[in-house]
């Protein structure tokens, strides 16, 4: 079993829809996850970032973790144009030692249609 | 504040040939690190410094060596390339007490 599992996709979804992305995982160790945008051709960028469960809103984006499941999710709301991109999850055990590394899902990727 | 800088953007090179990708930020981080992106694959994890002076294997380090210059700068030199080395490379770093990372803008490399 991969310690991250993420559906690839694609998801193609009309304008002003609510997006659904979510990542599965197995080390229950994790405690820090973060989720980042990839546009076509560029580096990913940091989107949320949450320590343990709960919900963390920023605009139009909420992350939510749920640690008794190993599940995480990203929900985007009135999804536009511009949010079509790739959409890693990340994780960590936590910060010291070989701790500093981050495990990825391998990305959705996300086309929203005007 | 530019953030992770990484050079060249692209580069092709023949089987067999070396060359160094640079990294650099300035954000006074501690930890660097080099990862590969392939269509299906994901980012892996070549190597990584935790801190100036250290480094150490990623999940998928044959073929790569890497130099912490200094704190700002850590470089990946593919000694003798081969098409397998064909990727997107991204440098990344981490610091200020969070665990998430920040990465450059990658580098498209092409083996022939």
């Amino acid at each position: 079993q991969k310690e991250v599992e993420q559906d690839p996709g694609p998801l193609s979804v009309p304008e002003g829809a609510i997006v659904s992305l979510n990542c599965t995982y197995s080390n229950s160790a994790f405690q820090y996850f973060m989720w980042y945008r990839q546009y076509s051709r560029k580096g990913p960028e940091l989107l949320m970032y949450t320590y343990s469960s709960g919900n963390k809103e920023d605009g139009r984006f909420t992350a939510q973790v749920d640690k008794s499941s190993k599940y995480i999710s990203l929900f985007i709301r009135d999804s536009q144009p511009s949010d079509s991109a790739t959409y890693l999850c990340a994780m960590s055990a936590g910060s010291g030692g070989s701790n500093y590394k981050l495990t990825f899902g391998k990305g959705t990727l996300l086309t929203v249609n005007p | 504040n530019a953030g992770v800088t990484q050079t060249p953007k692209f580069q092709v090179l023949k089987t067999g040939q070396s060359m160094t990708l640079q990294c650099a930020q300035d954000m006074n981080h501690n930890s660097m690190y080099w990862y590969r992106q392939d269509p299906g694959m994901g980012l892996r994890l070549i190597y990584y410094s935790a801190s100036e002076g250290t480094t150490d294997k990623g999940e998928v380090p044959n073929g790569y060596n890497v130099s912490r210059l200094n704190k700002r700068e850590f470089s990946l030199r593919l000694e003798s390339a081969a098409p397998s080395q064909t990727s997107v490379y991204f440098c990344a770093s981490r610091g200020g007490g969070s665990d998430t990372q920040y990465f450059g803008p990658g580098t498209r490399l092409t083996v022939l």
